[in-house]
């Protein structure tokens, strides 16, 4: 059972706007920042966003993210195949003195 | 180019020991905070440990913590995760990040699998 509530699955045609949720607490995302992951099996993982909306150099502006409360969002505009991937949500958690992540969200380009 | 490349994973008999590490080229990694974080088969991603630049500030996961132990030899640019009384749920591929106070796992190694079976 993962701290940060993420749903299974997502999935969209391409051109598509994909929206993935991230529900933690005020334990975690509630008073740190969200930040989210690209797992492409076989490769390194890739982060996407950090800081809950800032974008690393090189990752492209079609990824999105956004937080309120003690939830965040990450949002992909114009899905693309190469987009199929599963995405993790992850932040500080205060109690537990650790870092947490969500079980994953499978992304599937139809 | 900047990367992180593990190695020393295997195959373990439940109860043993194995060192981890994880290799820098490309950048200076006693400038960056390393974190360990593994995926059991068919899972998710779990954060496993974090070491600051020179060793003072470590910090463990429940559940390896007293059995795990991670350390850095920044001349090596190499930081290690040393793992006993390994357990069957040890058993995942492991990945190292690095971090600064600015940016958390920018970057990450391919993983080395650790498979704890009899």
């Amino acid at each position: 059972q993962s701290v940060l509530t993420q749903p299974p699955s997502a999935s969209g045609t391409p051109g598509q706007r994909v929206t993935i949720s991230c529900s933690g607490s005020n334990d975690n995302i509630g008073s740190s920042y969200v930040y989210w992951f690209q797992l492409v099996p076989g490769t390194a993982p890739k982060l996407l966003i950090y800081k809950n909306n800032q974008r690393p150099s090189g990752v492209p502006d079609r990824f999105s993210g956004s937080k309120s409360g003690t939830s965040g969002s990450l949002a992909i505009s114009g899905l693309r195949s190469e987009d199929e991937a599963d995405y993790y949500c992850a932040s500080w958690n205060d109690k537990l003195s650790s870092w947490v992540f969500g079980g994953g969200t499978k992304v599937t380009v139809l | 180019e900047v990367q992180l490349v593990e190695s020393g994973g295997g195959l373990i008999q439940p109860g043993g020991s194995l060192r981890l590490s994880c290799a820098a080229s490309g950048f200076t990694l006693s400038n960056y905070w390393v974190h360990w974080v593994r995926q059991a088969p068919g899972k998710g991603l779990v954060w496993v440990s974090r070491i600051n630049t020179d060793g003072s500030n470590i910090i463990y996961a429940d559940s390896v913590r007293g059995r795990f132990t991670i350390s850095r030899d920044n001349a090596k640019n190499t930081v290690f995760l040393q793992m006993s009384s390994l357990r069957a749920d040890d058993t995942a591929v492991y990945y190292c990040a690095r971090s600064t106070l600015l940016i958390s796992m920018d970057v990450w190694g391919q993983g080395t699998t650790v498979t704890v079976s009899s």
